[in-house]
C-alpha cells in the first residue's frame, strides 16, 4: 500500500513570497491533516479535512494560509505571503477516519528568508 | 499547563536495556493514545496506539495506559542503536478529536 506522498520535499524562498504543497493521501483514507513542525517541537495541527470538508482550522493563520481539498482525494496548502517564522515542516497525514491512526508523509521543508 | 507533557530528554541508555518514554496529558477525556517514532530529519512513524488502561505490547514496545492518573508510557525493551530517535506522544483531544502532541523525548541508546 503506497503511502502519504507530498511535494516538493524542500523549498526556500524569500519572505513576501508565496508557496504551495502538495498532499496525496493513502488511498481510501477520509481524513487529511495538515501540520507545521518547527524544529525542537511536536507537529501542530493547521488544518483537518473529512473528504472535501473543513472539520477544525482554528489553529490555521487564514490572513496568510489557505488550503483545499477538492474531490476529497489531493489537498493543497498554500502560504502568500510568507514570512520568516514560518520557516518549518509541513507534514500532512491521512486517516481512515477522525479517531483512528494517523499516518505521515514524508514532509516539506520550507525555509523563509 | 501543556495538553501533552514529555521530558525533553536526551535519555540515554545502554544498548540491551529497557528504555522507559512518559508522557502526561490534562484532558481527562481523551480516549485514544498514540506514541510515534522520529528519526532526525524524518516525519514521524506511528509505533504504537493504545485505547485502553493497562498494557498493550508489540514486540519490543509495551504501551501503557494509566487514565485515572492522565498517564502513559512507551516500554522498549532491549534497546538497539537504532532505536535512537524522537519519541512522540500523541493524544486525541475529545472536544475537537484532533491529536495533540508533546514537543517529544530524545531516547539515546549507546552500543
Amino acid at each position: 500500500e503506497a503511502g502519504v506522498a507530498q511535494s516538493p520535499r524542500y523549498k526556500i524562498i524569500e519572505k513576501r513570497q508565496s508557496v504551495a504543497f502538495w498532499c496525496n493521501p493513502i488511498s481510501g483514507h477520509a481524513t487529511l491533516y495538515w501540520y507545521q513542525q518547527i524544529l525542537g517541537q511536536g507537529p501542530k495541527l493547521l488544518i483537518q479535512f473529512q473528504n472535501n470538508g473543513v472539520v477544525d482550522d482554528s489553529q490555521l493563520p487564514k490572513d496568510r494560509f489557505s488550503a483545499e481539498r477538492l474531490k476529497g482525494v489531493d489537498s493543497t496548502l498554500k502560504i502568500q505571503p510568507a514570512k520568516l517564522e514560518d520557516s518549518a515542516v509541513y507534514l500532512c497525514a491521512s486517516s481512515l477516519r477522525t479517531t483512528y491512526e494517523q499516518y505521515f508523509g514524508p514532509g516539506t521543508r520550507l525555509t523563509v528568508t | 499547563q501543556k495538553e501533552v507533557e514529555q521530558n525533553s530528554g536526551p535519555l540515554s541508555v545502554p544498548e540491551g536495556a529497557i528504555a522507559s518514554l512518559n508522557c502526561t496529558y490534562s484532558d481527562r477525556g481523551s480516549q485514544s493514545f498514540f506514541w510515534y517514532r522520529q528519526y532526525s530529519g524524518k516525519s514521524p512513524e506511528l509505533i504504537m496506539s493504545i485505547y485502553s488502561n493497562g498494557d498493550k505490547e508489540d514486540g519490543r514496545f509495551t504501551a501503557q495506559l494509566n487514565k485515572a492518573s492522565q498517564y502513559v508510557s512507551l516500554l522498549i525493551r532491549d534497546s538497539q542503536p537504532s532505536d535512537s530517535a524522537t519519541y512522540l506522544c500523541a493524544v486525541l483531544n475529545t472536544g475537537f478529536q484532533k491529536l495533540v502532541f508533546g514537543t517529544g523525548t530524545r531516547l539515546l541508546v549507546s552500543p
